[in-house]
């Protein structure tokens, strides 16, 4: 059981440059989510997935896009990378108490993607 | 929204002693209160939580105590070992988000364990 696999686990950019992180888990969860982790400021959300074909913004979206087209795969995009997006940027998954009432809503967490944009 | 502080940002305790770690929430309807470890290199990884409806939960040298009257709650690790060494995040969430995309974040604590 791999839990959520991030790819890649490390990667550097020019600004301007653009990039896709991917997150698979196989542990059929209904959410997935985006969060980037800085210094200081702890695990913010970027960008989240209530299930397939659906996505929402979180508390900083600005600069990303994801996709979510399968419902073990959630994508995350940089078009325009730029240095203020240099961060490790973690994939996560859980159930929703909202399909069964009771059931544990822990979220599961990937490894971490190390993004330096120079 | 949610506003979760965390102290203190850095703590070293001697191998066997206790740690303790603080955190409060602004946010009334927060009912949940997950704690992660990170380890280095690593995700971050559940290792308790307590709901609203508890003051303290243990599961054996890790305890999380809640006092929701003044929305503080705590992480306390007894009889500390070197592979306690990580960083250690709290986290609040009310009882209206249906997954976690109402969980906020403290901003860790990273704690080192001295031989």
């Amino acid at each position: 059981n791999a839990g959520v696999t991030q790819t890649p686990k490390f990667r550097v950019l020019k600004t301007g440059q653009s990039m896709t992180l991917l997150c698979a888990q196989d542990m059929n969860h209904e959410y997935m989510y985006w969060y980037r982790q800085d210094p200081g400021m702890g695990l913010r959300l970027i960008h989240y997935s209530v299930g397939e074909g659906t996505t929402a913004k979180g508390e900083v979206p600005d600069g990303y896009n994801v996709s979510r087209l399968k419902k073990q795969n959630f994508l995350l995009g940089l078009e325009s990378a730029a240095p203020s997006q240099t961060s490790v940027y973690f994939c996560a998954s859980s159930y929703s108490i909202l399909l069964e009432q009771g059931r544990n809503t822990e979220a599961f967490f990937g490894q971490g993607t190390r993004l330096t944009v120079v | 929204g949610e506003n979760v502080e965390q102290h203190p940002s850095t703590l070293s305790v001697q191998e066997g002693d206790s740690a303790v770690i603080k955190c409060t929430y602004s946010d009334s309807a927060s009912n949940y209160f997950p704690w992660y470890k990170q380890e280095l290199g690593k995700g971050p990884q559940l290792i308790i939580d307590i709901r609203s409806n508890v003051g303290e939960k243990k599961d054996q040298r890790i305890a999380v105590t809640l006092n929701k009257t003044a929305k503080h709650f705590s992480l306390h690790i007894t009889e500390t070992q070197p592979e306690d060494s990580a960083v250690y995040f709290c986290a609040a969430r009310p009882f209206s988000d249906f997954g976690n995309e109402k969980l906020t974040f403290g901003t860790g604590t990273r704690l080192t364990i001295i031989p």
